[in-house]
């Protein structure tokens, strides 16, 4: 079974732009958790969508969006990037009606915002 | 506040030697816990996880924790370090399976000594 695809692994923006990033969950879940991580706050929980619906948000602007298909794939969408932006965005999905808390989680995109 | 907590940033052992790495909760009752890693570059890994039952969980890679309810903790233990156990480590917990979100601590880096 494939495992969390995430695109793209590595990009550079400017402040001010907008980035999307994309996640493909495991075959079979269908929900998926996004988590930013940075040397400062550590992983921090953005959103978890279910069946197409936001289930969850965590305590982030409203420039981080995020949305889910009914493939069960998965984007966020950060808009007006700031230098604090800049993170490892990892997606996760898992298996299940509730989530549990075991996670599957990508490789990560890596954001850098100059 | 409620947290999790690992106390041990930065961890060096010698291959071959025994690991145990900490992790504290504060939360009221006894959450889902969790331990994931995270090599380089990477995303997150389970490692093993408790939900309830038995205190003592195996995991993968030949890792295991064992749950304390009263010391409101869930170290993780390795008998024997192989070089490439070197990484990062994080406890994690779900208090409320509703709320869709992991918390996680910040984190123990392992380095191992050949």
């Amino acid at each position: 079974k494939a495992g969390v695809t995430q695109t793209p692994r590595y990009l550079i923006k400017t402040r001010g732009q907008q980035v999307t990033l994309s996640c493909s969950p495991i075959s079979g879940h269908r929900s998926v958790s996004w988590y930013q991580q940075t040397p400062g706050q550590g992983l921090q929980f953005l959103f978890e969508y279910f069946s197409e619906t936001q289930r969850n948000k965590g305590n982030f602007p409203g420039r981080f969006s995020g949305r889910q298909f009914s493939n069960s794939r998965s984007e966020m969408n950060v808009s007006t990037l700031e230098l604090g932006d800049s993170a490892l965005y990892l997606c996760a999905s898992t298996p299940g009606l509730t989530n549990t808390g075991e996670l599957f989680f990508g490789e990560g995109s890596r954001l850098t915002v100059l | 506040a409620q947290s999790v907590t690992q106390p041990d940033i930065h961890i060096t052992v010698s291959e071959g030697a025994s690991l145990e790495l900490r992790c504290n909760y504060s939360y009221g009752a006894t959450p889902y816990l969790f331990w994931y890693v995270q090599s380089p570059g990477q995303g997150l890994q389970l490692l093993l996880k408790y939900f309830s039952g038995d205190t003592l969980v195996q995991g993968i890679k030949g890792f295991e924790a064992e749950f304390k309810r009263s010391q409101s903790s869930f170290n993780l233990r390795k008998p024997s370090v192989h070089w490439s156990d070197a990484a990062e480590y994080f406890c994690a917990v779900v208090v409320n399976t509703n709320a869709g979100k992991s918390t996680f601590g910040d984190g123990t880096t392992l380095t191992v000594k050949p």
